[in-house]
């Protein structure tokens, strides 16, 4: 089925930790987003890819990094976790930044102790 | 900086029931709408996409419409079923910054259809 594969579907991490949570996307879409959900917070973008080799901030980037080597994939990388990090993290794709329709991965849930 | 509020936060109806959702946001400069669902512990699954030049978009039992000079999106579902239990939210899509664009996201509406 074709969409978006986020791993790991949960993670428990130490503070100070590295870890990168992937994302695949099957759909050859150009526009990729990472985006974290907190209670009473909603969901924040944290970075956004218009095209593969490109990469832009969102609202909430500070402590998060990400790559985008090719049109498919799209990791976030957290290089040293803390707490506040915990969050639910959703990865994204669109066909086309300006119009199109936006698909979601299922999710990777971290906690961060 | 673009607002997007739903309006009510929990709605509890019986099943049967025709109901609308609101959303409305403070800036008319969008690409689009879109109006998802998401399940408990789940990802957010897209109902409906409304460009910036429509008026509205029907699905099955949901129609969205959206009044962009008003600021104000609606999501009608038609004869309700205990299924539609779910967290709806309302995204508008606009720009940031040298033409990449973002959604803003409303806090959600917990929608409950008691048997």
């Amino acid at each position: 089925i074709a969409g978006i594969t986020q791993a790991p579907t949960s993670q428990i991490l130490a503070a100070g930790r590295r870890m990168t949570l992937r994302c695949t996307q099957d759909m050859r879409h150009n526009a990729m987003y990472w985006y974290r959900q907190d209670l009473g917070l909603g969901l924040r973008l944290i970075h956004y890819s218009n095209t593969a080799g490109t990469t832009g901030k969102g609202e909430v980037p500070d402590g998060y990094s990400v790559s985008r080597a090719n049109t498919d994939d799209f990791p976030l990388t957290l290089a040293s976790a803390v707490p506040s990090q915990t969050s639910v993290y959703f990865c994204a794709s669109s066909a086309d930044r300006a119009s199109g329709e936006l698909f979601f991965g299922e999710g990777s849930r971290l906690t961060v102790l | 900086k673009q607002e997007v509020t739903q309006i009510p936060a929990a709605l509890s109806v019986p099943e049967g029931e025709n109901l609308v959702l609101n959303c409305s946001f403070t800036d008319s400069a969008i690409y689009n709408l879109q109006w998802f669902r998401q399940d408990p512990g789940k990802g957010l699954t897209s109902l409906l996409l409304i460009q910036s030049s429509q008026r509205e978009q029907t699905s099955g039992r949901l129609n969205a419409s959206l009044d962009k000079s008003s600021g104000r999106s609606t999501l009608y579902i038609a004869a309700s079923q205990p299924g539609d239990s779910a967290t709806y939210l309302c995204a508008v899509k606009e720009d940031i910054i040298q033409g990449a664009q973002k959604l803003v996201f409303g806090q959600g509406t917990r929608l409950t259809i008691n048997p």
